[in-house]
């Protein structure tokens, strides 16, 4: 079975500090991961997502993330914080490629972004 | 093209009513999934369908129920309401051989 844990359902960061949010996800097979955000009263939007190509993943809105599989870890990642980066992140892991394949989330983390 | 969209946004009903959400996907992606956000839960998987078909299912009692038409909009049904379904019900639309979800902006249901 996978599943995924987000350590801190409540992050602060200052205006331009570093952004760090936790994923770790548990799989018996290779996984696919995902970041989403989600801004309040709106949908889930992707940041990004790995597929195996590459370890370290750019996303949207100068995010990335870096895949460990020793540490079982996909982290989510931006050099400096932006107001506008106040939201809900969900971290996200899949088996497969289609469809079929059940999408577990994670419980969420709330980042505040303090002027 | 046209993200997913989903009618109604809000809506309140009472204990007891039953009440029926809409969901448009992209065009092209025939599958279409669902789930139920809370404070408490968090996102809860409730039912998949692909192309009319309902290929996977939630923990959600019976009085969750969802259908997909041959346009690959699909509704989901909740009959018999109690407070505790009081959520944001979010769909999310996906192209065959893709596993990244497009989510709409969710509906709204406040159970009174």
């Amino acid at each position: 079975a996978q599943s995924v844990t987000q350590l801190g359902s409540h992050v602060s960061v200052s205006e331009g500090a570093l952004v760090l949010l936790r994923c770790n996800y548990s799989s018996s097979v290779p996984p696919y991961l995902f970041w989403y955000v989600q801004y309040p009263n709106q949908g889930l939007q992707l940041l990004l997502k790995y597929t195996s190509a590459a370890t370290l993943v750019k996303g949207i809105n100068g995010f990335e993330a870096e895949f460990k599989k020793s540490e079982t870890s996909f982290h989510l990642t931006k050099p400096s914080a932006h107001m506008s980066d106040a939201a809900e992140y969900f971290c996200a892991v899949t088996r497969g490629k289609t469809s079929y394949d059940k999408v577990i989330f994670g419980p969420g983390t709330s980042l505040s972004v303090i002027p | 093209k046209a993200g997913v969209t989903q009618t109604p946004r809000y809506l309140i009903k009472t204990r007891g009513q039953q009440v029926t959400l809409s969901c448009s996907p992209i065009s092209g992606h025939r599958s279409v999934s669902w789930y139920q956000q809370t404070p408490g839960q968090g996102l809860q998987f409730l039912f998949e369908y692909f192309s009319e078909t309902q290929r996977n299912k939630g923990n959600f009692p019976g009085r969750f129920s969802g259908r997909q038409f041959s346009n690959s909009r699909s509704e989901m049904n909740v009959s018999t309401l109690e407070l505790g379904d009081s959520a944001l019900y979010l769909c999310a639309s996906q192209a065959s051989g893709y596993n990244e979800q497009f989510f709409g902006p969710g509906t709204r249901l406040t159970v009174l």
